[in-house]
């Protein structure tokens, strides 16, 4: 696509329940990452991807929190058990070579709120 | 570890007045550093980037950066403010070594008065 897409841009969840977060990066980017955008906070780094493979997953909070991606395109964030303080705007970059010194492409991001 | 610090997480200032955005880093390697900007309810958009060569750098929207190693900074600056400058503009930085992630800083919300 033309850009990086999220889905959906808003969800409102009950606290206890499972969520899955969608992104779908620019085509051709081999490189994916998760951060998460708390109220008054910066981004916080949860996980990088280059293909398929998460080789850094360092910022997940808990074991509540996964992502994979498959066919080195789509990559589903999912919560288990949400709790009130997951609560953020959850954004999907994609970058087209997984080095640092290239431009990463965000989404618009997916505002969760739990109540 | 990599940290990004950004005084004053509001800045305003007047339509036509210098705006100066603030941005200190700590690395232990000179690392790669970037200003992005957020304009509400969107994602966040590259502004310019520092990676080698000439130390200042000139971006979108008339906005430009100086790296300065001896200072660690990485101030953005625009000689004249625009009411449609007004976001939040958040600093962040990349280790050259490879470990791939950006690091943010909390971001500073710029208001432009008429």
């Amino acid at each position: 696509g033309a850009g990086v897409s999220q889905s959906p841009s808003n969800k409102v969840t009950e606290k206890g329940k499972d969520v899955e977060l969608r992104c779908d990066p620019i085509s051709g980017h081999t490189a994916l990452y998760w951060y998460r955008q708390s109220l008054g906070q910066g981004l916080e780094f949860l996980i990088y991807f280059q293909g398929n493979s998460a080789p850094d997953k360092s910022g997940l909070p808990s074991d509540r929190f996964s992502a994979e991606r498959t066919g080195g395109s789509v990559s589903t964030l999912t919560i288990q058990r949400t709790q009130q303080e997951d609560s953020a705007v959850y954004l999907c970059a994609s970058s087209s070579q997984g080095s640092t010194n290239t431009e990463a492409f965000f989404g618009q991001g997916t505002r969760l709120t739990v109540v | 570890a990599q940290s990004v610090t950004q005084l004053g997480s509001h800045v305003s200032v007047s339509e036509g007045a210098l705006v100066l955005l603030r941005c200190n880093y700590s690395s232990s390697v000179p690392p790669y550093l970037f200003w992005y900007v957020q304009y509400p309810n969107q994602g966040l958009q590259l502004l310019l980037k520092y990676t080698t060569g000439a130390t200042l750098v000139k971006g979108i929207n008339g906005f430009e950066a100086e790296f300065k190693k001896s200072e660690t900074s990485f101030h953005l600056t625009k000689p004249s403010a625009h009411m449609s400058d007004a976001a939040e503009y958040f600093c962040a930085v990349s280790d050259p070594s490879g470990t791939y992630k950006y690091i943010f800083g909390t971001g500073t919300r710029l208001k432009v008065l008429a």
